[in-house]
Formats: structure tokens, sequence, C-alpha cells
């Protein structure tokens, strides 16, 4: 089982449409979760971060995480074109200086006009 | 925001030769840096973790003498990629987390796209 999983897509939604993005883990010990952005041919983009159970707004961005469930998810409201890229869901393990990410293989959305 | 840079973007190389990437953070000190790799479609690989001052943890699989880390100051980690082949070609991405941030939030660099020849 991979530590951190994610449905690869591509994810297809039509512009102005709500895109879910969904990620789960295996390490039930995981504090911190990430939502990365990366475009063809560039480096990762944070986009949110979540530590607590429930959802975190940030404009047309809302992470949710469920730690009973080790499940979180990305929702993108009023999707553009410029939203499609390929999202990545990154767990923290670890502590102190030996902390480190893992990251799932990513979710590519394509938002169409 | 926080920024990290990263030198070369692009490096085109003979096969045999070394290229050595520098990683910086500008706005915040960064104890711990990180090197990725990234090959065509793939996700990112974690090749290893560079400590301040210490010797860097490579991860399994990852050969430590041929990916020389140095991480001499709290913002400059440099990645030595020594007599590279074309199999090293590859998306070489670095990340720095920040020493003061909330919950160790890393962030990338732009990457550095090298092709060995």
């Amino acid at each position: 089982q991979k530590e951190v999983e994610q449905n690869s897509g591509p994810l297809s939604v039509p512009e102005g449409a709500i895109a879910s993005l969904n990620c789960t883990y295996s390490d039930r010990v995981s504090q911190s979760f990430f939502w990365y952005r990366q475009y063809s041919g560039k480096s990762p983009e944070l986009i949110m971060s979540i530590y607590s159970n429930g959802d975190k707004e940030d404009g047309r961005f809302t992470a949710q995480l469920n730690k009973a469930s080790q499940y979180v998810s990305l929702l993108i409201r009023d999707s553009q074109p410029s939203d499609s890229a390929t999202y990545l869901c990154a767990v923290k393990g670890g502590t102190g200086t030996a902390s480190k990410l893992t990251f799932g293989t990513g979710t590519r959305l394509q938002v169409t006009l | 925001g926080a920024v990290v840079s990263q030198h070369p973007s692009r490096v085109i190389c003979k096969s045999g030769t070394s290229v050595k990437i520098e990683c910086r953070s500008l706005d915040f000190q960064a104890t711990t840096m990180f090197w990725y790799r990234q090959f065509p479609k793939q996700s990112l690989m974690l090749m290893a973790t560079s400590n301040e001052g210490s010797k860097a943890t490579y991860e399994q699989g990852v050969e430590k003498d041929k990916f020389l880390i140095n991480h001499a100051s709290l913002t400059l980690s440099t990645l030595t990629v020594t007599s590279a082949h074309p199999e090293d070609s590859s998306f070489y991405i670095c990340s720095a987390r920040d020493d003061l941030g909330v919950f160790d939030t890393q962030y990338f660099g732009p990457g550095t796209r090298l092709t060995v020849l």
C-alpha cells in the first residue's frame, strides 16, 4: 500500500464547476497535510495546509481533513482554466529535523471551457 | 511570502562532467532543505535531506558519492551531480523548511532541468 494515494486522473470539470480532489494516507500519526499545485514543467507551489479535523477555507480553495478516516481533500470552487494543473497531496511524517513530506503521485485536473 | 531560488534553472552538460546546483532561501533561515528529483510524468522523489552543519541523509537507493550535498549555511544548500550520465537527466527541485514557520511548511525552488548528453 502506498503511503499517500491519489487518483491520477485526469479529472475533467467544466469552467465554473467545483473540482474535488481526494487523498488518503496510511500513517495514522501524521499531523500535517499540504496541497501543492504543479504546472507542467514547473516546481510545486503551496496552496493549502491543514492540521486539524474539519474544513479550512482560503478564497476558492477549501481543504478538508478527516484523521479518523485518514482522508484529506481539496475543493476548488468556480474552477478556472488556469486551475488546470497537477495537484499533489503531501503528508508530513516524523518529528523535528527528521520530519519530511511524503507526496502522492498527483491528480491531473483539466478545467474545460 | 517565503522565496526559494535555484541556480541554474537549466543546464546541459556532457557525460562524465559534474554539475553543481545551488538552492537558497531568500527571506528565511532553513536549517533543513530537501532535494527531489522528478522524471517526466512521474511524482516527486525525495533524494536526500540536507541539514545545516551536518551530513545529509540520503533516501534508499540514492548514491551519496554520486549526489554530493553541502549545507554550509542556514540559507544555502548545494547538490553536485558527479560524473553525470544521460540517465541522470531529470528535473531537480529543492525545498526549504522555514525554521520559524508554522508547522514546518516547506517551500520549493523553481527547479533545475539537467540534460546530460
